[in-house]
Parts: structure tokens; sequence; C-alpha cells
């Protein structure tokens, strides 16, 4: 089993949509969590952390089950500009190492 | 004003040379990164440095030498360069809370190698 999982895709929708992606994660003992967004031949750059409480930014939203071991991010009333790769991110205890998901690729169409 | 920087950012080389990638941070932070993400996009962490000092070596090949001469500062140095070694190396930074890293980081803009 991978140490993070997370479903390639492509997801492709149309604008205005919600879509929703899912990571579990392998190691009960992990202390934080992220998701990253990376564009095309770029850097990742940070979409959010995520709390045990849940936690929303503007058409984001994230969630943490701890119990499964599984983290998701809901994005709403999708934009052209949200396609992209997005990354989940694990860090283990201790903090000094971070485990990134394979990524999951998002098309938005007009 | 750049917050973490790599240079090059395209490297082309031929197998068996030596190269080294550069990367500086002007965040102020304690950790720094070095990532690989190959042409599947899987980016994986090999090496973690704190403060100059190794805390992390993700089973990296020795031909792999990361040096911190300073703690905003963290270069790869990599020898006798295969063609398997191909992909983009991503520096990364991060902030220290009672000695360790915590939330998030800071990538580079990335170094593209290519290895003939």
């Amino acid at each position: 089993r991978k140490e993070v999982e997370q479903d390639p895709g492509p997801f492709n929708v149309p604008e205005g949509a919600t879509v929703a992606f899912n990571c579990t994660y392998s190691n009960s003992a992990s202390q934080s969590f992220f998701w990253y967004r990376q564009d095309c031949r770029k850097e990742p750059k940070l979409l959010m952390s995520v709390y045990s409480s849940g936690n929303e930014d503007g058409r984001f939203t994230a969630q943490l089950n701890r119990a499964s071991q599984y983290i998701s991010l809901l994005i709403r009333d999708s934009k052209l500009s949200d396609s992209a790769t997005y990354l989940c991110a694990v860090m283990e205890a201790g903090g000094f190492k971070t485990i990134f998901g394979a990524g999951t690729r998002l098309f938005v169409k007009a | 004003d750049t917050a973490v920087s790599q240079t090059p950012k395209y490297l082309v080389t031929q197998m068996g040379n030596d190269k080294s990638i550069k990367c500086e941070q002007n965040l102020g932070h304690d950790t720094m990164y070095w990532y690989k993400q190959d042409s599947k996009k899987f980016l994986k962490i090999m090496f973690s440095y704190n403060n100059k000092e190794l805390i992390i070596n993700e089973t990296v090949p020795n031909r792999f030498s990361p040096k911190s001469p300073d703690k905003a500062h963290l270069n790869l140095h990599i020898n006798s360069l295969e063609l398997g070694d191909s992909a983009v190396y991503f520096c990364a930074s991060s902030q220290d809370r009672g000695g360790a890293p915590y939330n998030e980081q800071f990538f580079g803009p990335g170094t593209r190698l290519t290895v003939l």
C-alpha cells in the first residue's frame, strides 16, 4: 500500500460544477495535512492546510477523518482557472518528512 | 522578491557527468528540502536539512550529495549522472516551531534535469 494515495483522475468537469477529491494515508501517526496545487510546469503551492474540525476557504472546503485516515477537498462553483493538479500532502510526526500523493488532475471546461 | 530560488532552471547533460543545483531562500526558514518529481509527476522527498544539519535522507544513492553552507542555502551535487536521474528537482523550505517544521512548504521554481 502506498503511503499516500490519490485518484489520479483526470476529472473533467464543466464550469460551475462541484468536484471532490479524496486522499488516504497509511501512517496513523501523521501529524499535519495539506492540499497543494500544481500548475503545469510550475512548482507546488499551498492551497490549504487541513484541520480536524474541517476548514473552508471561499469555494474550497477541506476535511480530515483521522479514524479512517483520509482527507478530502471539495471545490464548489468550479472556475476555468481551477484546472491544475491537486496534491495531497501528509507530514509525518517530527515534521521533517512530508509525503505527497501522486496528484489528481482537474480539467474545468467552459 | 523571490522567496525560494533555484539555479539553473534547465540542465541538459551527458551520462556520467557531474552537476550541481543551487537553492537559496530569503524567508528566514530553518528547514530546507530537496524533492524529485519524475515523469509521472510523483513528488518524492530526497533530503531534509534543519539549521544546516541533515535530518532526512530518503535512501537516495550516494551519488547525490547535498550541502548546506548556511541556513539560507541548500545545494545538490550529483555525481556520475544516469539516465534515470532525469526529472524536475524542487527545493523547498519551511518555518520551524518548537524546533520542528510546521505548516506549509514554499517551493522553488524547479530545475529540469535531462540526462542524455
